[in-house]
């Protein structure tokens, strides 16, 4: 059955701090990965998406994460953190059946906080 | 831009009471998803809709319904709200065709709090 986990539950680091947080999936069919983030008081919004191809992925605001199908991995990481990217970081991937109803399946989700 | 909004960002409501959340989305989306998010345990999917008035359970349907009865309204019920249904609670849509690729767009959120 399809599942993700995401090892970090809270992260705390200082600006200009590099950024790695880990998502480990099990999907049996073609792999789909996505990273969504939900800044605080705003709407969970995609940050990046893997579907094929180049397995580093660049996304918004800076962030990227890289596909290692050999590690069923897709971490997320950016170079220097900023106060502004304090949020909670979802990995995904599509839900058993999904089809055409575009459904996922999140993992528990890692909250970030940067201290200026 | 898509928009997709929920009836209330915060409720109250008492144990037994009967919830209606509200979500309305504008681009006309085929698919629909009601999630609840709860700390550590990330979203967990009550129910979706894939076209007007057809729904299919997600991973925590129990004590829960939906209506589609348009497709740009998707309503979640809470039959007989219980205080382990305290949460937040998230309205999302997405095109039908593409399947996985296509970004869900989602609300605001719902906090509810039942007493």
């Amino acid at each position: 059955a399809q599942s993700v986990s995401q090892h970090n539950h809270h992260v705390i680091l200082s600006e200009a701090a590099s950024l790695e947080l880990g998502c480990n999936y099990s999907y049996g069919g073609t792999v789909n990965l996505f990273w969504y983030v939900q800044y605080p008081g705003q709407h969970l919004q995609l940050l990046l998406k893997y579907f094929s191809g180049d397995p580093l992925v660049k996304g918004i605001k800076g962030f990227e994460a890289e596909f290692i199908k050999s590690k069923f991995s897709f971490n997320l990481r950016k170079p220097s953190v900023q106060w502004s990217d304090t949020a909670e970081y979802f990995c995904a991937v599509p839900g058993a059946g999904s089809g055409n109803t575009g459904k996922l399946i999140f993992g528990q989700g890692t909250t970030l906080q940067v201290k200026p | 831009d898509v928009k997709v909004t929920q009836s209330s960002r915060y409720l109250v409501k008492r144990t037994g009471e009967k919830v209606f959340l509200e979500c309305v989305q504008d681009m006309d989306h085929e698919n629909m998803f009601w999630y609840r998010q709860d700390p550590g345990l990330g979203l967990r999917l009550i129910y979706f809709s894939y076209d007007v008035k057809m729904k299919e359970k997600g991973d925590i349907p129990e004590g829960y319904s939906v209506s589609r009865e348009k497709k740009e309204r998707f309503s979640l019920i809470l039959e007989s709200a219980s205080t382990n249904q305290t949460s937040m609670y998230l309205c999302a849509s997405t095109e039908g065709s593409g399947g996985p690729y296509n970004e869900q767009f989602f609300g605001p959120g719902t906090r509810l709090t039942v007493l």
